[in-house]
């Protein structure tokens, strides 16, 4: 059962880079999210999708791009890294809004 | 807008020391409360959710309970296996969306 699917695991970034996390769910969900979460503090949603299609700003949105390729797949860009943006990243999807969220395993991302 | 707290910060248990974990919150109408239990270096792994005041779920030595103001979350008789942070979540009536708490580490020595 593979559930959502992160990648890359590990990155380190210089400030000014650009990368992109990908994220994969194959649970033929529809609405997929992107939160990140920081010592003392909750997870914090970036962006969301609540269909294929669309896309919505979060909590923290600053920073940050997304793209829903297809159902499966929901990527978050960062276009120039900064220090602030070290964090782990969780992809996360649910059946429809106001369902049950399930998360990935995380992606570790030091800005240096 | 929506407010989660969780206490205490940090709870260290014997093993078999029952004990409860508190989530207070503040929205202005309750979709649901969800908790989650967060592994170091994993994502979180949903547990429960709860709908409506004096609703009680149980999973294992977990149970969950909700009032309107706040929810907990007992472990009875506690294993090493149980340790881990356990994350509380609320979703209002007006968004979709989740509120998260900042969590309780609960560690359980044998």
């Amino acid at each position: 059962n593979a559930g959502v699917t992160q990648t890359p695991k590990f990155q380190v970034l210089k400030t000014g880079q650009s990368m992109t996390l990908q994220c994969a769910q194959d649970m033929n969900h529809n609405s997929m999210y992107w939160y990140r979460q920081d010592p003392g503090m909750g997870l914090r949603l970036i962006y969301y999708s609540a269909s294929e299609g669309t896309t919505d700003k979060g909590e923290v949105p600053n920073g940050y791009n997304v793209s829903r390729l297809n159902k499966r797949e929901f990527s978050l860009r960062l276009e120039s890294a900064a220090p602030s943006q070290t964090s782990v990243y969780f992809c996360a999807s649910s059946a429809r809004e106001g369902n049950t969220i399930y998360f990935g395993e995380g992606s570790w991302l030091t800005v240096v | 807008e929506d407010q989660v707290t969780q206490s205490p910060e940090a709870l260290r248990l014997q093993e078999g020391e029952s004990s409860s974990l508190n989530c207070s919150y503040t929205v202005s109408g309750l979709r649901g409360l969800f908790w989650y239990r967060q592994d170091p270096g994993k994502g979180p792994e949903f547990l429960f959710t709860l709908y409506s005041a004096g609703e009680e779920k149980e999973k294992e030595r977990l149970k969950a309970t909700l009032t309107k103001k706040e929810s907990f979350l007992h472990i009875t008789a506690p294993k090493p296996e149980d340790s881990a942070t356990y994350l509380c979540a609320v979703r209002d009536l007006n968004d979709y969306k989740l509120s998260f708490g900042a969590g309780t580490t609960v560690t359980v020595r044998a």
